[in-house]
């Protein structure tokens, strides 16, 4: 059965202290690995696509990374305002239908 | 606006009563989704579309969940005879292609309470 799994559930950090969320998933004939932002009260944002093992994607803070069975999103010296949960999807099989992980709650605090 | 919009924002109904949810995706995305999410989780597919063809289904939860895009362009989630475990987000999305691996563009989500 197609499963993802986020951990962990929430993460606290001091504002600049570095870390890393992972998305692990078992799912056949991958053909995307989605990480979404999404703020309470709001539609997850798109942050990133990746496709094949070994991709690397990053925009100021976030970087992501992806291996055959799991991903990676790295959070250097994060601010207050990226506390937001933190979502992983993949993509798989003929349509476009997405499988989503519980995602991870982000604090940073200041 | 640019996105993808979505009505009412907040629903509240009584058990029993029809609903009816509306999603105006970006304009030219041939592909619409809708999703279903619990507090806490993720969220869960509901059904797609491809224009106003109805592609898979295959997340609806019952027969009283019924989807309609007649037009391939707004798109419409109709419960019947809501619960209450039918209280939950409901989100649609959309994308440009059909080809698959191209990001899903969220709205904000119908939040839906049942009495």
């Amino acid at each position: 059965e197609d499963q993802v799994t986020q951990s962990p559930e929430a993460l606290r950090l001091q504002e600049g202290e570095s870390s890393s969320l992972n998305c692990s998933y078992t799912v056949s004939g991958l053909r995307g690995l989605f990480w979404y932002r999404q703020d309470p009260g709001k539609g997850p944002e798109f942050l990133f696509t990746l496709y094949s093992a070994g991709e690397e994607k990053e925009k100021e803070r976030l970087k992501a990374t992806l291996t055959k069975k799991e991903s990676f999103l790295h959070i250097t010296a994060p601010k207050p305002e990226d506390s937001a949960t933190y979502l992983c999807a993949v993509q798989a099989g003929d349509f476009n239908k997405f499988y989503f992980g519980s995602g991870t709650k982000l604090n940073v605090k200041p | 606006g640019a996105g993808v919009s979505q009505s009412p924002r907040y629903k509240v109904a009584k058990r029993g009563q029809d609903v009816a949810l509306r999603c105006d995706p970006i304009s030219g995305h041939v592909s619409l989704f809708w999703y279903q999410q619990a507090l806490g989780q993720g969220p869960e597919f509901l059904t797609y579309f491809q224009n106003e063809a109805q592609l898979d289904k295959s997340g609806l939860p019952s027969d009283r969940f019924f989807a309609e895009r007649p037009e391939g362009s707004v798109s419409t989630l109709k419960i019947q005879r809501t619960q209450q475990e039918d209280s939950a987000v409901y989100l649609c999305a959309s994308s440009f292609g059909t080809g698959g691996n191209q990001p899903q563009h969220f709205g904000d989500g119908t939040r839906l309470s049942i009495l």
